[in-house]
């Protein structure tokens, strides 16, 4: 069935990095934008990142603009988020999702089940 | 940006009852790019409404969303147990897709 899995969670020091895996199944990855949303303990939903279908196009929220990194590899059916430079305010949890269909300004209509990031010293 | 604005921030109801949740922007939503989700204690948000009004797949009847450039609204007919959960809204016209805060329905 169609579905998102996230992997690369963990526990990290501030200022470290981390990456973030998503992987697809049941649909064609290079058919769709995929976004990175996340969500800190007991708190809202925060959106993150966006990449187009093909990788041309990224755009980010200004918390996290020059220290993350989102990129896709469609061959492997993945999408990544490169994450330096963490902070304590990074601490959440991080969903991918997917966009219902090529264009960016799509709802988000299939969700993966989150992996848990935990910037502390 | 476009913040949006959701109330009331908890809806104490019971079942049976109808649910109104309103969604308000800080800037008119363009072609009404507005969505709606539910999410549940430990699970993914999981989309109810897209394009202000459409109903995502599989999604009973008894949710409709409604509204136009700036106030949005979602009612929830007649509210069965599996709906007690927070909802959000948001836009996805253009970046940053800004969620609302978010509305909590909970059992009276």
């Amino acid at each position: 069935q169609v579905q998102l899995v996230e992997s690369g969670g963990g526990v990290v020091q501030p200022g470290r990095s981390l990456r973030l895996s998503c992987a697809a199944s049941g649909f064609t990855l290079s058919s769709y934008a995929m976004h990175w949303v996340r969500q800190a303990p007991g708190k809202g939903l925060e959106w993150v990142a966006v990449i187009s279908s093909d990788g041309s196009k990224t755009y980010y929220a200004d918390s996290v603009k020059g220290r993350f990194t989102i990129s896709r590899d469609n061959s492997k059916n993945t999408l990544y988020l490169q994450m330096n430079s963490l902070r304590a305010e990074d601490t959440a949890v991080y969903y991918c999702a997917r966009a219902f269909g090529q264009l960016l300004s799509n709802a988000f209509d299939i969700w993966g089940q989150g992996t848990m990031v935990t910037v502390s010293s | 940006e476009i913040v949006l604005t959701q109330s009331p921030g908890t809806l104490s109801l019971s079942p049976g009852e109808r649910a109104t949740l309103s969604c308000r922007a800080s800037q008119s939503v363009s072609s009404s790019y507005l969505a709606w989700y539910q999410q549940k204690p430990g699970q993914a948000p999981r989309l109810l409404i897209y394009g202000a009004s459409s109903r995502a797949t599989g999604i009973p009847d008894r949710f409709s969303g409604s509204g136009s450039g700036t106030d949005f609204t979602l009612t929830i007919s007649r509210l069965e147990p599996e709906d007690f959960a927070v909802y959000f809204c948001q836009q996805y016209g253009r970046s940053p897709y800004t969620f609302g805060q978010g509305t909590k329905v909970e059992i009276k």
